[in-house]
């Protein structure tokens, strides 16, 4: 079974502060992604990583940064966090090629005060 | 990608098969279906996809139209635990491209 893994469930920043969400798979797939899930606004994605070092942006990427050093780990980075940023963050995998499905971590609930 | 409609809500028996529809009318003909279902607080979860032949897995079976414009998925025996939102999605086979999900359907099992 596909695991993706993020680091924490719930988080709760401060405004300002650098904020930094984990993400590990042990599939050994090429694609990485990370989204935001907001009521009424669904799924969008920030940013995605195809390979190591390597980086595409999304939809929403202000306010936001990734690292892809390895390739089981992405990271996302809010480099100065703000209220707007408070919401429901997944991370997903996939392996390269076509139809290949996403695979998602079970969340991180973050809340910006 | 192709627009789906689904119905918001759907209840379920425990123990019966559950069959969630999905309208595709205007997929395109290198276009799949996937579905992924998300329980409250939990991430997306894959379920199962197909391009025109009918599938199964461990989880679910997919039944695609002769015409690739409507779907079904079934859970064969639904427990409590199958209790989620249902999200039927058409898209190309490009990988690094983006999910979009819609309103999905709301299946609530019960005893």
């Amino acid at each position: 079974d596909v695991k993706v893994t993020q680091s924490s469930r719930y988080l709760v920043k401060r405004t300002g502060e650098k904020v930094f969400l984990e993400c590990v798979q042990d599939m050994d797939h090429e694609n990485m992604f990370w989204y935001r899930q907001d009521p009424g606004l669904g799924l969008r994605l920030i940013y995605f990583s195809y390979d190591v070092k390597m980086k595409e942006k999304g939809d929403i990427p202000e306010g936001y940064s990734v690292s892809r050093e390895k390739k089981e780990r992405f990271s996302l980075i809010l480099e100065s966090a703000s209220t707007n940023q408070t919401s429901m963050y997944l991370c997903a995998s996939s392996q390269d090629g076509v139809n290949q499905p996403q695979h998602f971590g079970d969340g991180t609930r973050l809340s910006i005060l | 990608d192709a627009k789906t409609t689904q119905p918001p809500s759907m209840d379920c028996a425990e123990g019966r098969a559950a069959n969630l529809p999905c309208n595709h009318s205007t997929i395109s003909g290198n276009e799949y279906v996937y579905w992924y279902r998300q329980i409250h607080s939990q991430g997306p979860q894959y379920i199962i996809h197909g391009l025109k032949n009918n599938e199964t897995n461990e989880m679910a079976s997919l039944i695609i139209t002769e015409d690739r414009k409507s779907s079904t998925l079934i859970l064969p025996h639904a427990t409590l635990r199958d209790t989620a939102v249902y999200y039927c999605i058409v898209r190309l086979p490009q990988a690094g491209t983006a999910l979009i999900f819609g309103k999905g359907t709301t299946l609530s099992v019960s005893s």
